[in-house]
């Protein structure tokens, strides 16, 4: 597509459900990369793709977080048992290739989560 | 590990010039800035390489000194729409942001 979309834009939970937030990149964007944005805070690393695979997941806080992608497009992020600080902006970029050195990231809207 | 932005806001009138500087305790292949404003995703606007490379906008200006492990960002004549929050971010393979500027332009 176009840009990067993300679903949903917004999504109140109650604590201990599960979320699922998708993320389809730029068509032909090799790499693909999640974000969390706090209120107020800065973008925190979560994960980051090279085609299917996830050769860097060093930043997801918990095992309650997972990500997959499929067919090198579609990206899906997982939070099991939501908790309250789980509350954040969830941010989607991709990139054409996966070494972010020299590459431009585009991002979606995010997805911004609420936990109760 | 994270680099560090400096300052954490500013504020200025238009007209007025900015510095915002990203340092790093790593060495640097690239450094990134992007601009967030508010309620919107980040936006692109400048690629500084090892070895003097740039990518970016024609009216964006930005220095890398590969040596000291340090960018800093140049806005000059600052206008409205240049209000938002700042993020460096530098790559080692993956792309690790600063905590950002925030920068507010004032009439």
């Amino acid at each position: 597509g176009a840009g990067v979309s993300q679903s949903p834009s917004n999504k109140v939970t109650e604590k201990g459900k599960d979320v699922e937030l998708r993320c389809d990149p730029i068509s032909g964007h090799t790499a693909l990369y999640w974000y969390r944005q706090s209120l107020g805070q800065g973008l925190e690393f979560l994960i980051y793709f090279q085609g299917n695979s996830a050769p860097d997941k060093s930043g997801l806080p918990s095992d309650r977080f997972s990500a997959e992608r499929t067919g090198g497009s579609v990206s899906t992020l997982t939070i099991q048992r939501t908790q309250q600080e789980d509350s954040a902006v969830y941010l989607c970029a991709s990139s054409y290739d996966g070494w972010a050195g020299a590459n431009v990231l585009t991002f979606g809207a995010g997805s911004r989560l609420t936990v109760l | 590990q994270q680099p560090v932005q400096s300052p954490q806001a500013v504020i200025l009138r238009e007209g007025e010039d900015a510095v915002i500087n990203c340092s790093s305790s790593k060495a640097l292949y690239s450094v990134h800035w992007y601009r967030q404003k508010h309620g919107e995703a980040p936006v692109f606007l400048m690629i500084l390489l090892k070895g003097g490379e740039q990518k970016g906008h024609e009216k964006i200006s930005a220095s890398f000194n590969e040596k000291k492990q340090q960018s800093s960002l140049y806005l000059t004549a600052s206008q409205l729409s240049y209000s938002g929050t700042y993020f460096c971010g530098t790559a080692r393979g993956k792309l690790i942001f600063g905590q950002g500027t925030e920068l507010s332009v004032k009439p």
